[in-house]
């Protein structure tokens, strides 16, 4: 069974940053694309970045790029967000999102239960 | 980057009856690329429909995607009470970026 599981959300202050990880499981995770995806509370989905299989093609929302970075350690299992410079905008549920695909961007048939970022001074 | 509207915002219907709901990008979708996510309270997404009208696995053929180019509609056959959520579409024909629709809100009249 396909288990994404989402950890390293908390509250920070504006400016502070923060690094999500997700936990793979069930499947071969260097096979497949990931991604992240946010949800604001009470709001809908926004895409944030996304990974190809090896790590060598990346892609970020602009609302998020120079400070998001995405990685991933397919020995690990694991596919990770650093975020930098954090403002109150980005307060959100983020969600770890598996592809179908490997190297393009597709639509997303996994997903983890979400980790929730909450900025605020 | 393409832009998708979702109609209506709200759609409150009954039990047993058939729901449309429609997806509309600003910019033909490439190969028809789009996708329907199912999104329940306090739950994470669950994909329905991917290239505008394959089910996903373990979908109900209740649920239904058509449309190519600009429009496209899930359409919901005789509704059962767990299908009262939130649907989203999301486009992935010329990503970067991968868009959303703002969601349509389906609930019970």
């Amino acid at each position: 069974e396909v288990q994404l599981v989402e950890s390293g959300g908390g509250l920070v202050q504006p400016g502070w940053s923060l690094r999500l990880s997700c936990a793979a499981s069930g499947f071969t995770l260097d096979d497949y694309a990931m991604h992240w995806v946010r949800q604001a509370p009470g709001r809908g989905l926004e895409w944030v970045s996304s990974i190809s299989w090896n790590g060598n093609s990346v892609a970020y929302a602009d609302s998020v790029k120079g400070r998001f970075t995405i990685s991933r350690d397919n020995a690990k299992n694991s596919l990770y967000l650093r975020m930098n410079s954090l403002a109150a905008e980005d307060t959100a549920f983020y969600y770890c999102a598996k592809d179908i695909a490997s190297s393009s961007w597709r639509y997303f048939d996994h997903w983890g239960l979400g980790t929730l970022v909450t900025v605020s001074s | 980057e393409s832009v998708l509207t979702q109609s209506p915002g709200t759609l409150s219907l009954f039990p047993g009856e058939r729901a449309t709901l429609s997806c509309r990008a600003s910019q033909s979708i490439r190969s028809n690329y789009l996708a329907w996510y199912q999104q329940k309270p306090g739950q994470a997404p669950r994909l329905l429909i991917y290239g505008a009208s394959n089910r996903a696995t373990g979908i109900s053929d209740r649920f239904s995607g058509s449309g190519s180019g600009t429009d496209f509609t899930l359409t919901i056959s005789r509704l059962e009470p767990e299908d009262f959520a939130v649907y989203y579409c999301q486009q992935y024909g010329s990503a970067p970026p991968i868009t959303f629709g703002q969601g349509t809100r389906l609930e019970i009249e």
